[in-house]
């Protein structure tokens, strides 16, 4: 299996800009989580789903940003306009029915806004 | 509220030295326990995990872990250390919603 898949792997953006970032999960996983990292405020959960349904969104920061799942092999993340302070890594993950603790990480993307 | 404490932000251990990782928890009930790593530029990997059952939790590349429910403790060990041991290390904490909490993180470095 490849493994959890981001795209891009870096993305810098002017303030004021759209960003969406991609997630591809591990196959047969029905639970996919989006994280934010920064050196401030550590390693959050954004949000996650269950079988394409958002179940948590508690931890998106503001309404300008927003997640979709279509379907069960993709997932989108998307902020919309983009501010400095949005600037971090953002990790997709995903687990499987058996322990939905249990989950595999992509490698992340690199947001830089400025 | 759940909350994880890495109070060790960074510590620096010699190739061959064992190696211990503090982390402490706070949680109400029975909490579900992980330690993940995560390499320069890579996303995290699952070490190791309590759910129930055995307080030592043995994982992947040689590491251990104990819970101790009276001192709301989940240290992670190894023996003797390698070079490619060094990344950052979390410490994380689920209950019942499903959520897994993360501690801050120690960064782990290897002196040859």
């Amino acid at each position: 299996d490849a493994g959890v898949i981001q795209s891009p792997r870096h993305e810098v953006t002017e303030m004021g800009q759209e960003v969406t970032l991609r997630c591809k999960p591990i196959s047969g996983h029905d639970y996919l989580f989006w994280y934010r990292q920064t050196m401030m405020r550590g390693l959050e959960l954004l949000i996650y789903f269950n079988n394409n349904v958002p179940i948590d969104d508690s931890g998106m920061p503001e309404d300008r940003f927003s997640a979709k799942m279509p379907n069960a092999s993709f997932s989108t993340l998307k902020i919309q306009p983009s501010e400095p302070r949005d600037s971090a890594v953002y990790f997709c993950a995903s687990s499987g029915d058996r322990s939905m603790y249990e989950q595999f990480f992509g490698p992340g993307t690199r947001l830089t806004v400025l | 509220a759940q909350s994880v404490t890495q109070p060790d932000i960074h510590i620096t251990v010699s190739e061959g030295a064992s190696l211990e990782l503090r982390c402490n928890y706070s949680y109400g009930a029975t909490p579900y326990l992980f330690w993940y790593v995560q390499s320069p530029g890579q996303g995290l990997q699952l070490l190791l995990k309590y759910l129930s059952g055995d307080t030592l939790v043995q994982g992947i590349k040689g590491f251990e872990a104990e819970f101790k429910r009276s001192q709301s403790s989940f240290n992670l060990r190894k023996p003797s250390v390698h070079w490619s041991d060094a990344a950052e290390y979390f410490c994380a904490v689920a209950g019942n919603t499903g959520k897994l909490i993360f501690g801050q993180g120690t960064t782990l470095q290897v002196k040859p």
